[in-house]
């Protein structure tokens, strides 16, 4: 079955400043890639997605890259708010039938101000 | 955008009753919901998947009988916890798929905190 791999666990940056969190999966069949925001108490919630035909997506301060070849998804966060400070969960889900997404460990992200 | 309701969004139950747990899809129609537990600092583990009209497909080390499923309709899931131990004191998230499509995005409630005393 699909695995996923998320890096760092926990991350720290100054506001202003970017963050990269980054997954790898290991299903080469899996073809959707999601990214959620979870903060404190609160279920998670879908901030960006991206397939596999698809190598990069943007929306605003946030973009997603894959490399379907080395089989690992990054996400981007630009100009860093104190409300971007959560913990940030990649996703991964294979193409064959009603499979149910797969997890990764999570990302604190902290942002200082 | 798609809503996904949870409630309640806390409970407290003693030890040996049991909870119910409903998730709505507020405005769509899920043929397919999903509950994970999550327990705290640590990812979603997913429990079971609810189809609609049909039996729950539980995940290998989740009791069935012990976290029962009912999806009897296209906007309604419910999880329930018989004779709840402390153990079972956990945070309960149910997620939906808006649209038809198994690649449909997933939409998340707010959880539920389970505190079983």
């Amino acid at each position: 079955g699909e695995n996923v791999e998320q890096h760092p666990s926990t991350l720290s940056v100054q506001e202003g400043d970017s963050a990269v969190i980054k997954c790898t999966y290991s299903d080469s069949a899996s073809n959707y890639f999601p990214w959620y925001k979870q903060e404190l108490g609160k279920g998670p919630q879908l901030i960006i997605d991206i397939r596999s035909n698809v190598g990069e997506k943007k929306d605003q301060r946030i973009a997603v890259t894959l490399n379907k070849t080395a089989k690992h998804f990054s996400l981007h966060i630009t100009e860093t708010q104190p409300e971007d400070s959560a913990v940030y969960f990649c996703a991964a889900r294979s193409s064959s039938g009603n499979t149910p997404l797969v997890f990764g460990k999570g990302t604190r992200l902290s942002v200082i101000a | 955008g798609a809503v996904v309701s949870q409630h309640p969004s806390r409970v407290i139950c003693k030890s040996g009753t049991s909870v119910k747990i409903e998730c709505r899809s507020l405005d769509f129609q899920a043929t397919t919901m999903f509950w994970y537990r999550q327990f705290p600092k640590q990812s979603l583990m997913l429990m079971a998947t609810s189809n609609e009209g049909s039996k729950a497909t539980y995940e290998q080390g989740v009791e069935k009988d012990k976290f029962l499923i009912n999806h009897a309709s296209l906007t309604l899931s419910t999880l329930t916890v018989t004779s709840a131990h402390p153990e079972d004191s956990s945070f309960y998230i149910c997620s939906a798929r808006a649209g038809g499509g198994y690649n449909s995005p997933l939409h998340f409630g707010n959880g539920t905190r389970l505190t079983v005393t």
